[in-house]
């Protein structure tokens, strides 16, 4: 079954702390992506990546790291110096970067603080 | 970026046609339309996308208009499967999504 999977679920972080948002995609897509969503709002974008090895900074990179050394695994970690962290935290894929091609979005990773 | 505008909330019978409208009048031609829906703690759905043409699929029809400033979705025959918030959104290249405020669509039996 093709498709894009987070995990985990939900996820608590705590003050201080790094913590790592799994994101595995396989269906063969180029390009993959880390959007925030917080509540009653949109998506923002923090990361993407066009390619194995290669990443750019998004809208809201401040706080998050990445990398991009398997063409289906693009993690994010938040770290410690995101000060506000909690957010539903989606990953997504498309075949390449062109405004044509359409995104597909894992289920998504909900982050606590305790 | 383009904005996209939304009614805040709509209701549509079981079994009819839900028309949902997206006003997007800064889009600029190199910028698709897209609807995605999100059922609450689940990631966005695609449903269909257009630059110019209308557009048609099993899941739905985008109307757009010929000034490309306004676009409706329509979901031809609607279940209780389909209540969910449906995003109009404008994309530019990058996947930078430019998301609207959403309908909250909910179908009634």
């Amino acid at each position: 079954d093709g498709g894009i999977t987070q995990s985990p679920k939900y996820l608590f972080r705590k003050e201080g702390q790094n913590v790592t948002l799994s994101c595995e995609q396989n269906l063969n897509h180029d390009a993959m992506y880390w959007y925030r969503q917080d509540p009653g709002q949109g998506l923002r974008l923090i990361y993407y990546s066009q390619i194995v090895n290669d990443f750019q900074k998004g809208d809201i990179a401040e706080g998050y790291s990445v990398s991009r050394e398997k063409k289906e695994s693009f993690p994010l970690t938040v770290t410690s110096a995101q000060k506000n962290p909690t957010a539903f935290y989606l990953c997504a894929s498309s075949s390449g970067l062109e405004a044509g091609e359409k995104l597909f979005f894992g289920s998504g990773t909900q982050l606590s603080v305790l | 970026d383009a904005k996209t505008t939304q009614p805040t909330s709509m209701d549509c019978a079981e079994g009819r046609a839900a028309n949902l409208p997206c006003n997007h009048s800064t889009i600029s031609g190199n910028e698709y339309v897209y609807w995605y829906r999100q059922i609450h703690s689940q990631g966005p759905q695609y449903i269909i996308h257009g630059l110019k043409n209308n557009e048609t699929n099993e899941m739905a029809s985008l109307i757009i208009t010929e000034d490309r400033k306004s676009s409706t979705l329509i979901l031809p025959h609607a279940t209780l499967r389909d209540t969910a918030v449906y995003y109009c959104i404008v994309r530019s290249r990058i996947g930078k999504l430019t998301f609207g405020t959403g309908t909250r669509l909910t179908i009634i039996p």
